[in-house]
């Protein structure tokens, strides 16, 4: 079955270590991108990437890294700059469209819960 | 002020209710999403919407661009409704996939 399958769903860190966590999609869809959800919060964006090799920043950018080698797959990377990183992260994939009448169903992974003790 | 605001925050309701949950929003909008957070995290789209009312199963959303505000009703409430229900928007003029969203009604529906 096609879908977004995100690893691993509980991860602690200890303070200075980066994490990468990992998000594969098989919906051949060109966009995918990294949440960041707190208690409270509407998700917010960390990163996003359109094609393959290209990503951009998102509202949140800071403290994290991300990489688009192939298409299936969009890994994130909390790094140890991030100073507040115990959170639930979503990855999720769309079609790419543009213009007004584009509108861009996301569909999203189970998401990983991050934990720094 | 939140660009996407959801009311109420918390929704109690027993087995068989009506459910409404209430988005507003302050920006332009080329279309409106409502999705569904299951206890486990998981996301799962529940609607598009960009003019008018959609229905699936027991689930009905309608939005009101004149007025920037949108509804997501439950008939006969069951408590594998209970969940969290998130607005978002996708706001004109900015990046093409970027989505706003609100920060979600916490429904619990009881037996």
């Amino acid at each position: 079955d096609g879908g977004i399958t995100q690893s691993p769903k509980y991860l602690f860190r200890k303070e200075g270590q980066n994490v990468t966590l990992s998000c594969e999609q098989n919906l051949n869809h060109d966009a995918m991108y990294w949440y960041r959800q707190d208690p409270g919060q509407g998700l917010r964006l960390i990163y996003y990437s359109q094609i393959v090799n290209d990503f951009q920043k998102g509202d949140i950018a800071e403290g994290y890294s991300v990489s688009r080698e192939k298409k299936e797959s969009f890994p994130l990377t909390v790094t140890s700059a991030q100073k507040n990183p115990t959170a639930f992260y979503l990855c999720a994939s769309s079609i790419v469209g543009s213009g007004v009448r584009f509108t861009g169903e996301l569909f999203f992974g189970e998401g990983s819960r991050l934990t720094v003790l | 002020k939140n660009e996407v605001e959801q009311s109420p925050q918390n929704l109690t309701a027993q087995e068989g209710e009506f459910i409404t949950i209430n988005c507003s929003y302050s920006v332009g909008i080329s279309a409106l999403h409502w999705l569904q957070q299951h206890p486990g995290g998981g996301i799962v789209s529940l609607f598009m919407l960009s003019s008018g009312k959609k229905k699936h199963g027991r689930l009905i959303a309608t939005i009101n661009i004149q007025e920037k505000h949108s509804s997501l009703h439950i008939t006969a409430s069951h408590p594998r409704d209970s969940a969290v229900y998130i607005c978002a928007v996708r706001s004109m003029g900015g990046a093409t996939n970027k989505l706003i969203f609100g920060t979600g009604t916490l429904l619990a529906v009881q037996p």
